[in-house]
């Protein structure tokens, strides 16, 4: 079955550093592969996505590229803010699964001043 | 936009006690889901739904029920509750099968003591 793998957390950076969470996945068939972020108190949100190999999803400055090579989907942001901080999920969803999505444990980042 | 509403946002329940927790999209989507997330741990499927009149099991659907009756709705029902279902439980809905992106709502934590 589909299974994805997300780093350890939790993450604690300074602000302005680099942040990458790793994200590797098993899947059968061509998933799209998702970020989505979760704020205090909130439920997720799609943070950005990338439905095909070789595809880069971006957004808010966050950027992950599909590896199918690496089975990867690795999430990064050149320059964090404290209103970075949050858990990340990274998730998949295949087109032979009625929809479902995948789930990785989720990485708690925070970003201190 | 509303998306997707979820009722209540906290409950205490004892334990043996019944409850539904209310779930509702206004974006005419055919696919529901409901999802449990545990402190510190990624999100498990309860039970999901591919359009009004059609359910089925999730990762852990045990103690729970769901019905779809109409596109909107999709209630879960939890019936003799007992301490392992503290958790915050999140609705989803999506707009198509696979490969999309799923939206999902504020959430519901429950307590079960």
């Amino acid at each position: 079955g589909n299974s994805v793998t997300q780093m350890e957390g939790p993450v604690t950076l300074s602000e302005e550093a680099f942040l990458t969470i790793n994200c590797t996945y098993t899947a059968t068939g061509y998933p799209s592969l998702f970020w989505y972020v979760q704020y205090p108190g909130e439920g997720l949100q799609l943070l950005l996505k990338a439905t095909k190999a070789d595809d880069k999803g971006s957004n808010k400055g966050f950027e992950a590229t599909y590896r199918k090579e690496t089975t990867s989907f690795h999430l990064e942001k050149g320059s964090v803010q404290v209103s970075d901080s949050a858990v990340y999920f990274c998730a998949l969803s295949g087109d032979t699964n009625a929809g479902k999505s995948t789930f990785g444990d989720g990485t708690t980042l925070t970003v201190k001043p | 936009n509303a998306g997707v509403t979820q009722t209540p946002k906290f409950r205490i329940l004892k334990i043996g006690q019944s409850m539904t927790l209310q779930c509702a999209q206004d974006m005419n989507h055919n696919y529901m889901y409901w999802y449990r997330q545990d402190p510190g741990m990624g999100l498990k499927l309860i039970y999901y739904s591919v359009g009004a009149g059609i359910t089925d099991k999730g990762e852990v659907p045990n103690g729970y029920n769901v019905s779809r009756s109409t596109t909107e709705y999709f209630p879960l029902r939890l019936e003799l509750a007992a301490p392992s279902q503290t958790s915050v439980y999140f609705c989803a809905s999506s707009p198509y099968t696979g490969n999309t992106e799923a939206f999902f709502g504020q959430g519901t934590r429950l307590t079960v003591v």
